[in-house]
């Protein structure tokens, strides 16, 4: 399976300010994901990076507040817009990959917002 | 649209305990099925899968059959550990290739 890293790991940030996570792939992949877990909850689906096209987002999530950059195959990122504390989470990058699309995380960022 | 339940946790065990974690879903067609462990402080790793009625997925001493007739992928293991104490989450992939969660079980195992 492919090897995912993400950055920051984790942050503390202030309310109002942006953040941007980079999520980088060992290999060429047709598909990337963002996700988010809320503290406590399972995992929240925000969109589908479509590499040389915008994101595919869903339903509750806006390009607004959570803008994705998709250049290549191996590198996307997910930028936290005008963050407020409900906005602290893990957010997750995954690379779907085979047949079945199995997808594989990276190790998430965990954000706290004060 | 497809969605995922999964029995309510946390569940407390003892050692060498037998473990059986319920999960059924509702898909059209015929989903992928999957079962993802999440360790303290750590991201999401897959542990398992089946992509086909009657597949048994195993690893690290979990398994788990996909049961069509049921709609049902239960994950089980004969003898738990302290170590296997973790988040387990059951997850469906459609036609459109999106996974979907069910809520997530807390196992804690006690010496």
């Amino acid at each position: 399976s492919a090897v995912i890293s993400q950055k920051p790991s984790r942050d503390i940030c202030q309310r109002g300010t942006s953040l941007t996570i980079q999520c980088q792939v060992d290999s060429q992949v047709t598909m990337m994901f963002w996700y988010r877990q809320q503290p406590g909850q399972s995992l929240t689906l925000i969109a589908t990076a479509n590499q040389g096209s915008e994101a595919t987002y869903e339903s509750g999530f806006v390009i607004d507040k959570f803008p994705i950059s998709r250049p290549n195959l191996t590198f996307s990122t997910l930028t936290v817009s005008n963050m407020s504390p409900e906005d602290s989470s893990i957010y997750l990058c995954s690379v779907g990959q085979g047949i079945s699309n199995t997808q594989y995380f990276g190790p998430g960022t965990r954000l706290t917002v004060l | 649209g497809d969605s995922v339940t999964q029995m309510e946790g946390p569940v407390t065990l003892s050692e060498e305990a037998f473990l059986t974690i319920n999960c059924t879903y509702t898909a059209t067609g015929y989903p992928s099925l999957f079962w993802y462990v999440q360790y303290p402080g750590e991201g999401l790793q897959l542990l398992l899968k089946a992509t086909k009625a009657d597949d048994k997925g195993s690893n690290k001493g979990f398994e788990a059959t996909y049961r069509k007739e049921t709609t049902s992928f239960h994950l089980e293991k004969g003898s738990v550990q302290v170590s296997d104490s973790a988040v387990y989450f059951c997850a469906i992939t459609g036609a459109n290739s999106k996974l979907t969660f069910g809520k997530g079980i807390t196992l804690s195992v006690r010496p």
